[in-house]
């Protein structure tokens, strides 16, 4: 059973085009992530939701939204797509590290985005 | 915001050699995690170690954590080519439930 899963897994258009990506976790936990990875393998938090309520948002532009229908999705819809919005999203979750949970978070596969 | 960085960037070793890597941070931590990301792949969780540990063991792994030096080392012994991936280090801090900060990551070649 994939417990973290994104689609599309490869994603190319053209600039200024509007796309979204999609995330489901099947793991019950409570948070959800989107982050940016560049080319040189840098993770960059974006966005994260906690009971589809949006906890951290980082600086990114605002063609970037976010959308939590509910605790097990988060989507990630992109407007007026740039030459440099070119990179690898991932998704992930993680339970809230209390009790005997310790946080650590689970990934999806990525969505590989190529702007044109 | 990024407060890890690890060394070295790149580190090329003969399978059967031990590979160690290191992370260091800045700010006080609750616990800091190692992940390993095969190419094209997601991040795979590894290890954590809480802040008043020192060392953890999982199989072929072993990390210490010195929180007087704001370091960290991952070694993996008698590695395999199947090791080879990129390794990342990230931090919890104290009173942060929700996020975590990253390293840069040690890409990792074993060579067969």
């Amino acid at each position: 059973d994939t417990a973290v899963s994104q689609t599309p897994k490869y994603l190319v258009t053209q600039m200024g085009n509007d796309k979204s990506i999609k995330c489901e976790q099947n793991l019950g936990h409570d948070t959800m992530y989107w982050y940016k990875q560049d080319s040189k393998k840098f993770l960059k938090i974006m966005f994260s939701y906690n009971n589809k309520e949006l906890i951290i948002n980082e600086t990114v532009p605002n063609r970037f939204s976010p959308k939590s229908p509910d605790k097990a999705h988060l989507n990630l819809h992109i407007n007026s797509l740039e030459l440099g919005d070119s990179a690898v999203y991932f998704c992930a979750s993680s339970q809230i590290p209390v009790g005997r949970a310790r946080g650590e978070q689970y990934f999806g596969p990525g969505t590989r985005l190529t702007v044109t | 915001s990024q407060q890890g960085e690890e060394d070295p960037q790149a580190l090329s070793i003969q399978e059967g050699e031990n590979a160690t890597m290191n992370c260091s941070y800045k700010t006080s931590i609750n616990n800091l995690q190692w992940y390993r990301q095969n190419s094209g792949r997601g991040l795979v969780h590894l290890i954590l170690i809480r802040s008043n540990e020192r060392e953890k063991h999982s199989g072929r792994l072993r990390v210490t954590l010195d929180t007087s030096k704001k370091s960290s080392s991952l070694l993996i012994t008698a590695s395999r080519a199947a090791d080879t991936a990129s390794y990342f280090c990230a931090t919890r801090l104290r009173d942060s439930n929700y996020q975590l900060i990253w390293g840069a990551g040690t890409k990792l070649i074993i060579k067969p």
